[in-house]
């Protein structure tokens, strides 16, 4: 079982819906959650990050984080065309090195 | 840019060919971590420094990978006797110090190499 899990997709919403990215790791002591973007052929660039449980927002973005379950999402409202990317999520470890899923590629669909 | 910057972009090597790979971190940043990532894969991590220190090597594949940090900035990733299994996107990533709050990775655009 890989440490981070994340549905490969893709995911096809149209242009306005919410997408919901989700992601589950195995590690229970994990305390730093990220959502990196990474469009075809270029570099992982950060979305957002979380560390406490619950819900943190920005702009249309909403990341959501369950220790006890162990899943972290990413919520895209009011999707856009150029949301359509592969969506990394990833966990820091107690060595500083970020663990990646295999990331789940999003289709908005216009 | 002040952004991560690596070279060369793209490297063609035949098989049993030596290469060396660059990554210029963001001035200040102490911390370097080295990725591969395949087609279709997220990165996976090979090594990480703390300045010039290489504190993690755990992710390197074999004994023919290499990576230093000699001075604590610019970083090269060495790959001896190269094989077709090294094709992959290699990224460079820095941050600013490994504490919580300045933790956040930033990735350098990757050189891809392709091993024929």
């Amino acid at each position: 079982q890989k440490e981070v899990e994340q549905n490969s997709g893709p995911l096809s919403v149209p242009e306005g819906a919410i997408a919901s990215l989700n992601c589950t790791y195995s590690d229970r002591g994990s305390q730093s959650f990220f959502w990196y973007r990474q469009y075809s052929g270029k570099s992982p660039e950060l979305i957002m990050f979380i560390y406490s449980n619950g819900d943190k927002e920005d702009g249309r973005f909403t990341a959501q984080l369950n220790k006890a379950s162990q899943y972290v999402s990413l919520l895209i409202r009011d999707s856009q065309p150029s949301d359509s990317a592969t969506y990394l999520c990833a966990v820091m470890d107690s060595s500083y090195k970020l663990i990646f899923g295999s990331g789940t590629r999003l289709l908005v669909r216009p | 840019g002040a952004g991560v910057s690596q070279s060369p972009r793209y490297k063609v090597a035949k098989r049993g060919q030596d290469v060396a790979l660059r990554c210029d971190p963001i001035s200040g940043h102490v911390s370097l971590f080295w990725y591969q990532q395949a087609l279709g894969q997220g990165p996976e991590f090979l090594t990480y420094f703390q300045n010039e220190a290489q504190l993690d090597k755990s992710g390197l594949p074999s004994d023919r990978f290499f990576a230093e940090r000699p001075e604590g900035s610019v970083s090269t990733l060495k790959i001896q006797r190269t094989q077709q299994e090294d094709s992959a996107v290699y990224l460079c990533a820095s941050s600013l110090a490994p504490r919580l709050a300045d933790n956040e990775q930033f990735f350098g655009p990757g050189t891809r190499l392709t091993v024929l």
